[in-house]
């Protein structure tokens, strides 16, 4: 089946640092990816949709300028928290849909803010 | 607004018995609903997937059913093993809409 890779796993950072997840379709190309957020025994959150070449679609409530995504090829999507704080702890999810329309999702990045 | 619900939370299964997990949506213009298995850390895994012109739908040891009359969907897991032991999530879209409503979720642990 596809193969959606994210990098990193997990990360710790500062308050006040930006940090930058990958997503990355492996093995088919993805116009659209995919972003959620999920706390712990709680179900995914969709933050956003990013299109390949054009802005991404964020989901009411969700800060654009500090969830900033980029979608610059058909196979990578990033997601940078921008001066991130505790609150933004959480498991970021990538997700993509492959040709056959299902979705296939990254292992998912922990981010702890300190 | 639209949702997709979970009956329970939590489900303990003694290993080798068959589990069921169900789950409610509300969106009658749902078509494609889908059953993920999360394990701890890690993104969600594909298991099955049913569209609504179909009742049931098999795969390994797993079947969805589908009731459209009562908008409930149900995740059958069959000879449970330890490695079943997650969580597990429905989802729902609808056609034209790109986006994935996820459900709240529901623990399943298989005892040994």
């Amino acid at each position: 089946g596809a193969v959606v890779s994210q990098h990193p796993s997990w990360v710790i950072c500062k308050s006040g640092t930006s940090v930058k997840i990958e997503c990355r379709s492996l093995d088919f190309q993805a116009t659209t990816m995919f972003w959620y957020r999920q706390f712990p025994k709680q179900s995914l959150m969709l933050m956003a949709t990013s299109n390949e070449g054009s802005k991404a679609t964020y989901e009411q409530g969700v800060e654009k300028d500090k969830f900033l995504i980029n979608h610059a090829s058909l196979t990578l999507s990033t997601l940078t928290v921008t001066s991130a704080h505790p609150e933004d702890s959480s498991f970021y999810i990538c997700s993509a849909r492959g040709d056959n329309e299902k979705l296939f999702f990254g292992s998912g990045t922990q981010l702890s803010v300190l | 607004g639209e949702s997709v619900g979970l009956h329970l939370p939590t489900l303990s299964v003694q290993e080798g018995d068959n589990s069921i997990i169900n789950c409610a949506y509300s969106n009658s213009a749902s078509d494609y609903f889908i059953w993920y298995k999360q394990e701890s850390g890690k993104g969600p895994q594909f298991i099955i997937d049913i569209r609504s012109n179909m009742d049931k739908r098999q795969g390994q040891r797993v079947t969805v059913l589908l009731n459209k009359t009562v908008k409930h969907l149900s995740l059958q897991i069959a000879a449970t093993q330890p490695g079943d032991s997650a969580v597990y999530f429905c989802a729902e879209n609808s056609f034209g809409n790109e986006k994935l409503t996820f459900g709240t979720g529901t623990r399943l642990t298989i005892i040994p």
